[in-house]
């Protein structure tokens, strides 16, 4: 069960945009369209951004998007703002013997 | 309130035993599969065990499999999480969450569980 790869950090001022990238295998990310995002405060639980690769739960501002192309998916935070800084996690669906695997975590800084 | 509610967490000693529990309450707990996920001090999100809606259906991962058993209640609306052989490296906040079609978009404040001499 092999982590998904994230970058271990990202950046950008306030009102850009910026992507973060999670690579994994066809056996989770290119295999299924259930590929999750995650943000974490310090301290604080995760909450989810998106979901299925592009949705979004309600309360989640439009800001967030998340797209897949073949076994890396994408979260683009656009217009970004200073609660936008966090950690964030990709997750990803792998399999009846692989429920759920994680990606190492980025660390986005709002400069 | 839809809310999880995690207890049982604490120090251990390597070699022993310790019972996670998650109370849930604002939804039907019976209607969807449940997991933990773990976050040792300062590292990423590992997702440790799910278990399905009616319980019949297990998931683990391999570093805690054949160590941890994952179980609830659906009539206490409670999740547990019995840990057996604990070692060091499974020193946590270990956090339940609901799952929906894979994706956890419920999650507890988490419980910390410190295998430690």
């Amino acid at each position: 069960q092999s982590a998904l790869t994230q970058p271990p950090s990202a950046s950008g001022s306030p009102g850009q945009s910026v992507t973060i990238s999670c690579t994994g295998t066809s056996s989770d990310v290119g295999g299924y369209n259930y590929v999750s995002w995650y943000q974490q405060h310090p301290g604080k639980a995760p909450r989810v951004m998106i979901f299925e690769v592009n949705k979004r739960p309600s309360g989640v501002p439009d800001r967030f998007s998340g797209s897949k192309s073949g076994n890396t998916a994408s979260l683009t935070v656009s217009g970004l703002q200073a609660e936008d800084e966090a950690d964030y996690y990709c997750s990803s669906h792998a399999g009846s013997n692989n429920f759920a695997v994680f990606g190492g975590g980025t660390k986005l800084t709002v400069l | 309130e839809v809310q999880l509610l995690e207890s049982g967490g604490g120090l251990v000693q390597p070699g022993g035993s310790l019972r996670l529990s998650c109370a849930a309450s604002g939804f039907t707990f019976s209607t969807y599969a449940m997991s933990w996920v773990r976050q040792a001090p300062g590292k990423g999100l590992e997702w440790v065990s799910a278990i399905s809606g009616s319980g019949i259906t297990t998931h683990y991962a391999d570093s805690v499999k054949g160590r941890f058993t994952i179980s609830r209640d659906n009539s206490k609306n409670t999740l547990y999480l019995q840990m057996n052989s604990l070692r060091a490296e499974d020193t946590a906040v270990y956090y339940c969450a609901k799952g929906e079609r894979f994706a956890f978009d419920l999650w507890g404040q988490g419980t910390m569980v410190t295998a430690s001499s």
